[in-house]
């Protein structure tokens, strides 16, 4: 069975990094790309960043350009997600989605990142 | 960037009726438009991708239509487990862009 596990959420400081890890299991890693969503508290989606299976190819929201940085390890089967320079307003669920809006879509139950002094 | 603007944002319906949501992007993204129904509490489930194709495993009375900018989801007979919020999005070009949801209750 597929298995997206997000982990890395918790309560930090503006100003501080966190880094974000999902591990995956159950399909062919390398072959799909990966999305980090966010939602804050009471909010709607917001798309945050995506990246080809080979890794080569990344793509960001403008609100996090130059501040997150979103990588995969395919060997180890997991996607990060870097995030420099946190902000209140990165405060947010955020979930790791493989395959976003293809017939393979599955989301993780995503890892809470709290942004806060 | 192209922007995704849903409506209404909040329906009032019954056990039965037939619910519409718009959604409109900024400027043309083809058929690349895609719905989702998210549960208090739960990650968001893909209804519909590319305009109007049902997710395997959605009930058919879901049903979506529309290209271009203007794109519409519809639930025939609402059944009790509909009640939630909707989203559309679309991956046309990046950023990619959700709508700002609609709750349907």
């Amino acid at each position: 069975d597929v298995e997206l596990l997000e982990s890395g959420g918790g309560l930090i400081q503006p100003g501080m990094s966190l880094r974000l890890s999902c591990a995956a299991s159950g399909f062919t890693f390398s072959k799909s790309a990966m999305t980090w969503v966010r939602q804050a508290p009471g909010r709607g989606l917001e798309w945050v960043a995506g990246i080809g299976g080979s890794g080569v190819n990344t793509f960001y929201a403008e609100s996090v350009k130059g501040r997150f940085t979103i990588s995969r390890d395919n060997s180890n089967s997991t996607v990060f997600l870097q995030m420099n320079t946190l902000r209140v307003e990165d405060t947010a669920i955020y979930y790791c989605v493989r395959g976003l809006d293809t017939p393979d879509d599955y989301w993780g139950q995503g890892t809470v990142v709290t942004v806060s002094s | 960037d192209i922007q995704v603007t849903q409506s209404p944002s909040t329906l009032s319906v019954s056990v039965g009726d037939t619910v519409s949501i718009a959604c409109r992007a900024s400027e043309s993204v083809g058929t690349w438009l895609a719905w989702y129904q998210q549960k208090p509490g739960k990650a968001p489930k893909l209804l519909i991708y590319k305009g109007s194709t049902l997710q395997s495993g959605v009930p058919s009375r879901f049903s979506g239509s529309g290209s271009g900018t203007e794109f519409t989801l519809t639930i025939s007979s609402l059944q009790p487990d509909d009640f939630a919020t909707y989203y559309c999005q679309q991956y046309n070009t990046y950023p990619l862009a959700f709508g700002g949801g609609t709750s349907v209750e």
